[in-house]
């Protein structure tokens, strides 16, 4: 079956940097989306990783490995806004993006 | 980014009723719309994926006739709860997918049944 693993939950501190992992399992890989998320609201596109390696846009920087299955979200200086669900998707061999539960993290002052 | 609007917003209605939720991409083309439905606390579900000019293909477990999906251009698609009972009330999202595999989403309807 197919499968998209990250953490529940995650709590940080205002200006410091998370790292939040995402594990998957399915059948063909066509890249890889992470989406945030706030409650209440449908996702926004945060990035699109096909090829290994990071990815850095701003604050937020995206990592994949293929071989392991395996990506994360990095992000940096966090600020109380960035409270909000983020969810890993894998777009497999039919073009359909499966997903994972969402991790909610919390920013604590 | 591209951007795709929806339409309702928020939509009370009564059991038994049936309330139409369009999604529009505004500055570009879509061949392929998707519709989601997300409970509380819960992932986004997929419910079907709709193709321009042709029928909508449904997951498991989606009612298609109580579902309607009518993706009648490349900018347009419709969702249509037919018979709406408290049960379908639920977030529901759509999204268009560009060439390069990106999907962007909706704002989302929140749809209550009373």
């Amino acid at each position: 079956g197919q499968n998209i693993d990250q953490p529940t939950e995650m709590t940080a501190t205002e200006g410091a940097i998370v790292q939040i992992n995402c594990t998957y399992q399915t059948s063909g890989f066509n890249g890889l989306f992470w989406y945030q998320q706030h409650a209440g609201e449908a996702p926004t596109f945060l990035s699109y990783n096909v090829l290994d390696g990071l990815e850095e846009k701003g604050r937020f920087s995206s990592f994949l490995s293929r071989s392991k299955g395996y990506s994360y979200l990095l992000l940096k200086e966090l600020q109380m806004k960035d409270s909000a669900s983020y969810l890993c998707a894998v777009m497999d061999s039919n073009y359909q993006l499966i997903w994972g539960a969402g991790t909610k993290l919390i920013i604590k002052p | 980014g591209a951007v795709v609007s929806q339409h309702p917003s928020r939509v009370i209605c009564k059991s038994g009723t049936s309330v139409k939720i369009e999604c529009r991409s505004l500055d570009f083309q879509a061949t392929t719309m998707f519709w989601y439905r997300q409970f509380p606390k819960q992932s986004l579900m997929l419910m079907a994926t709709s193709n321009e000019g042709s029928k909508a293909t449904y997951e498991q477990g989606v009612e298609k006739d109580k579902f309607l999906i009518n993706h009648a251009s490349l900018t347009l698609s419709t969702l249509t709860v037919t018979s709406a009972h408290p049960e379908d009330s639920s977030f529901y999202i759509c999204s268009a997918r560009l060439a390069d595999n990106e999907q962007f989403f909706g704002p989302g309807t929140r749809l209550t049944v009373l």
